[in-house]
């Protein structure tokens, strides 16, 4: 049973476009993130979602929007994209917003701007 | 600004030996520390973690210490064997529930 996964795996789309990665997780925890891992490896959190209201939301431009519809999934929606999006996106959760609790992490979704 | 760094992209290792991935942080108020192991295609998996209280930490083979006043950890793995071959990410964790990354170490374990 995958317990955090993500779909597409791969998304190759134009300049312009809106797309939506989304995420689902059945491990029955209250918090979930998107991370970004760009060209230099750098993961870097994006967004964090507990309980369907967003804690976290990093300096990222609004053409990318988070939405939960509940507690297991969390879709991240991406208006008119840029060539500087193209990166690798996944998905987390965790049992809690403590800070100590392990990240299960999505399998990542590689998105290619063109 | 990078908070947690990890400078050695790559280290290659003989099977049997230890490996020894480095990391260094730069936030006094972080207390919690993770590794993670990452497969190529894969999301990053959960390997072992440390609390700012202890300075050592083992799991079998693995083994996390922390240098508070250096603001330095590491992570051992002994004896290395060629499936622990992935990219290793080191991260750290303060009040709240936001995690920082370092970029990485590819370890290659040499049959």
């Amino acid at each position: 049973d995958t317990a955090v996964s993500q779909t597409p795996k791969y998304l190759v789309t134009q300049m312009g476009n809106d797309k939506s990665i989304k995420c689902e997780q059945n491990l029955g925890h209250d918090t979930m993130y998107w991370y970004k891992q760009d060209s230099k490896k750098f993961l870097k959190i994006m967004f964090s979602y507990n309980n369907k209201e967003l804690i976290i939301n990093e300096t990222v431009p609004n053409r990318f929007s988070p939405k939960s519809p509940d507690k297991a999934h969390l879709n991240l929606h991406i208006n008119s994209l840029e060539l500087g999006d193209s990166a690798v996106y996944f998905c987390a959760s965790s049992q809690d917003i403590s800070g100590e609790d392990t990240q299960y992490f999505g399998p990542g979704t590689r998105l290619t701007v063109l | 600004d990078q908070q947690v760094k990890q400078n050695s992209p790559s280290l290659s290792v003989q099977e049997g030996r230890i490996s020894i991935l480095n990391c260094d942080y730069t936030n006094s108020m972080f207390d919690y520390f993770l590794w993670y192991k990452k497969y190529p295609a894969e999301g990053p998996t959960f390997l072992i973690s440390i609390s700012s209280i202890k300075d050592k930490n083992e799991d079998g083979r693995f083994t996390v210490f922390l240098n508070k006043s250096a603001k330095h950890l590491s992570l051992h793995i002994v004896p290395s064997q060629p499936g622990d071959s992935a990219v290793y990410f080191c991260a750290a964790s303060g009040t709240g529930n936001q995690f920082y990354f370092g970029t990485g170490t590819s370890l290659t374990v040499i049959p």
